[in-house]
Order: C-alpha cells, then structure tokens, then sequence
C-alpha cells in the first residue's frame, strides 16, 4: 500500500473551511484514498474515500488531483467538535482485500473560536 | 448505522493475569480487527480475521492471541498480562471488499491498565 504524507498539525478559525492536504505520490491505479479521524478518546472514524473523482458527504468533501498524487479533505464549515486527529490512508480495493489500514501520525486539526 | 461494541471502556489488570477484550459488530460484516494504539506510535495491528474461525497475524501479535467462533464476536486474549501491554485497545470491522471499498468501522476502544 502506497505510503501518505501530511502534516503533523494544522490550525483553523470556527465556521471557516479547514483544508487538509495529504500527498500520496506512490498510489497505485486501483488504490482508493480514505480519510479517518479521532477525536481524543475514541475510536476512529470513517469520514469520505474515493478514487478518482471528487466525493461529497453529509461530513466532507475530498478533493484528489487528476494525476491522483495528493489529495484534500476540506471540511466547509469547521466546528469546535472537529478538533480531532485526521487521517488520510491509501489502500487497495478490491474483493478478498481484507481491508488491513497501516495508520500513519495523521494531522492534528484544531479549531478555535 | 454500523455498530462495533467492546465489553468494557475501562479496565485493570494484575501482571500475569488472562484478559479478555470482547468485541461484537452488528452488521453481518466479514473483516474484523484488532488495534492497539499508543502515545507516538499510532495506531498498529495486532490480529484481524476475514471469516469465522480464520484469523491472520498483524503487526504485534507478539503476547496475544485471537478467538472468532461467531461472526459478530471476535475476542482478543492476553494469556498473562504484562505491564507492557497497557495500552488503548481498539476493534473494527468491515466488509470484504466486493464493493471495491470497504471502509472500517471502529468500537469505542477499551483503556487496559496492567499493574
């Protein structure tokens, strides 16, 4: 699985987009891009993924350039509740992919008021 | 929604004592993991298993075994604790992937303290 890179901590203004960049300039055709996050004490949790193209959920968007080496999370309108540990992961898809993730540091995201 | 349960939040153990950590999932999902994370190190992994009674090292099985005798449980053991071994523990659980994707679903971790 290709290896990510991001940086280790970011800060962003409550209301205001925060914007995560990750590179990833090793991924493979049929490796997707999730993003994770954890907020201090709990599990992670499962944010966006996508391939190719550009995705949007209730929660973010992902943003992945068209060669595919680096892509963003972005999320619209940052609250204090997004304070949290984000994590962008690239893994291959795929039937009987046991669907192992290799976490790296992630970026620290904090939003203040 | 997916929901991954784990038996306890909070627990303390003695050195050399045998520690189960449950796990259950409710959405019929083949993968399931176990993590452990820590301060630095990040998140590694310890077991996973994609069927029933299959189960696969990880990273750091080194110290632990795993049990999956149901498809909703599966169970992380700690034959004799060691102080080494206090930690965050983490389960998950997936899909197996046919879709393309199968994005991991995480319980809300069990803190060990081993004395």
């Amino acid at each position: 699985d290709a290896k990510t890179t991001q940086p280790p901590s970011m800060d962003c203004a409550e209301g205001r987009a925060a914007n995560l960049p990750c590179n990833h300039s090793t991924i493979s055709g049929n490796e997707y891009v999730y993003w994770y996050r954890q907020i201090h004490s709990q599990g992670p949790q499962y944010i966006i993924h996508g391939l190719k193209n550009n995705e949007t959920n209730e929660m973010a968007s992902l943003i992945i350039t068209e060669d595919r080496k680096s892509s963003t999370l972005i999320l619209p309108h940052a609250t204090l509740r997004d304070t949290a540990v984000y994590y962008c992961i690239v893994r291959e898809g795929g039937s009987g992919n046991t669907g192992k993730l290799i976490f790296g540091q992630g970026t620290t995201l904090q939003v203040k008021p | 929604d997916v929901k991954v349960t784990q038996s306890s939040r909070y627990l303390v153990k003695r050195t050399g004592e045998k520690v189960f950590l449950e796990c259950v999932q409710d959405m019929d999902h083949e993968n399931m993991f176990w993590y452990r994370q820590d301060p630095g190190l990040g998140l590694r992994l310890i077991y996973f298993s994609y069927d029933v009674k299959m189960k696969e090292k990880g990273d750091i099985p080194e110290g632990y075994s795993v049990s999956r005798e149901k498809k909703e449980r599966f169970s992380l053991i700690l034959e004799s604790a060691s102080t080494n071994q206090t930690s965050m523990y983490l389960c998950a659980s997936s899909t197996n992937g046919l879709a393309g994707y199968n994005e991991q679903f995480f319980g809300p971790g069990t803190r060990l303290t081993v004395l």
